[in-house]
C-alpha cells in the first residue's frame, strides 16, 4: 500500500513569486508519481508525471516537480505565479508494476495567489 | 476534439429519489473510473471498469452501482438517494496500455440530496 502527505493544505503567494507545493509519499515498491491541478468548479487536470529517467520533469503552465527518491519527495515548483495559477494541487502516487494498480490521491493544497 | 463529459453538472435532489450521474468519453479509453470527493479529504475510488462489461467496486464503500455496455459510457445509479450521498463526483478515463500515464477527468457531478 502507498500513501501521500501533502503537507500544506493553503499556500498563498503574491504574483510574481516563486511557490513550491510539497509532496512526500510512501511506498514499500517503485511508483510513478503525479500532479494534477483543479480549477475551481473543474475536474482534475495532469500537470505532470514523473515515470522515469530524469529526475526533473517539466508540465504545463510553467510548473516542474523534482523527484527524491531518498527523501520519498515529489515537490512542485513555478518561479514566478500568476494569478490564473489559484486552484488545488494534488499529488499522486501508483505502483509502477503492470496490471491494474490503486492511484492514490493526496488531500490536496490549495494555491491562493494575491495580486 | 477528445473529451470526458459529465452530467448534470450540478443536481439537487430529494431523498430517498433514484438518480444516474452520466458520464461519456470520445477517446476510446478502454479504462474507466468513478471518484468521490469531498473537501479536505483525498480522492475515494468508488468504482471501475477495464472494459465492456467489466466493473469492479473501488476502495470506499457505496451504495451506488455501475454499468459498462458501451465503452464509451458509464453511468453511475443511486437507487435511492441520502443525504449521506451529498458530494462531488468526478469520473475518468485511460488508455489501456498507458494508464500509468495518467488519468483524464471530467467537471464533475455535485451532487446535493436534501
Amino acid at each position: 500500500a502507498q500513501s501521500v502527505t501533502q503537507l500544506d493544505s493553503q499556500v498563498p503567494v503574491f504574483e510574481e513569486a516563486p511557490v513550491e507545493l510539497r509532496c512526500n509519499y510512501s511506498s514499500s515498491v517503485s511508483v510513478y508519481l503525479f500532479w494534477y491541478v483543479q480549477y475551481p468548479n473543474q475536474g482534475l487536470q495532469l500537470l505532470l508525471k514523473y515515470l522515469s529517467g530524469s529526475t526533473l520533469v517539466k508540465g504545463i503552465n510553467g510548473f516542474e516537480a523534482e523527484f527524491n527518491k531518498s527523501q520519498t519527495s515529489f515537490h512542485l515548483r513555478k518561479p514566478s505565479v500568476h494569478i490564473s495559477d489559484t486552484a488545488e494541487y494534488f499529488c499522486a502516487v501508483t505502483p509502477n508494476s503492470g496490471g491494474y494498480q490503486k492511484v492514490t490521491f493526496g488531500i490536496g493544497t490549495k494555491l491562493q495567489v494575491i495580486p | 476534439e477528445a473529451d470526458i463529459y459529465q452530467t448534470p453538472r450540478y443536481l439537487v435532489i430529494g431523498t430517498g429519489k433514484k438518480i444516474t450521474l452520466e458520464c461519456s468519453q470520445t477517446m476510446g479509453h478502454d479504462k474507466m473510473y468513478w471518484y468521490q470527493q469531498d473537501p479536505g479529504m483525498e480522492l475515494h475510488l468508488i468504482h471501475y471498469s477495464y472494459g465492456v462489461n467489466s466493473t469492479e467496486k473501488g476502495d470506499l464503500s457505496s451504495e451506488s452501482t455501475v454499468s459498462r455496455i458501451r465503452t464509451e459510457h458509464f453511468p453511475l445509479t443511486l437507487e435511492s438517494a441520502r443525504p449521506s450521498h451529498t458530494s462531488q463526483y468526478l469520473c475518468a478515463s485511460s488508455d489501456r496500455d498507458r494508464g500509468h500515464y495518467g488519468y483524464t477527468f471530467g467537471s464533475g457531478t455535485r451532487l446535493t440530496v436534501v
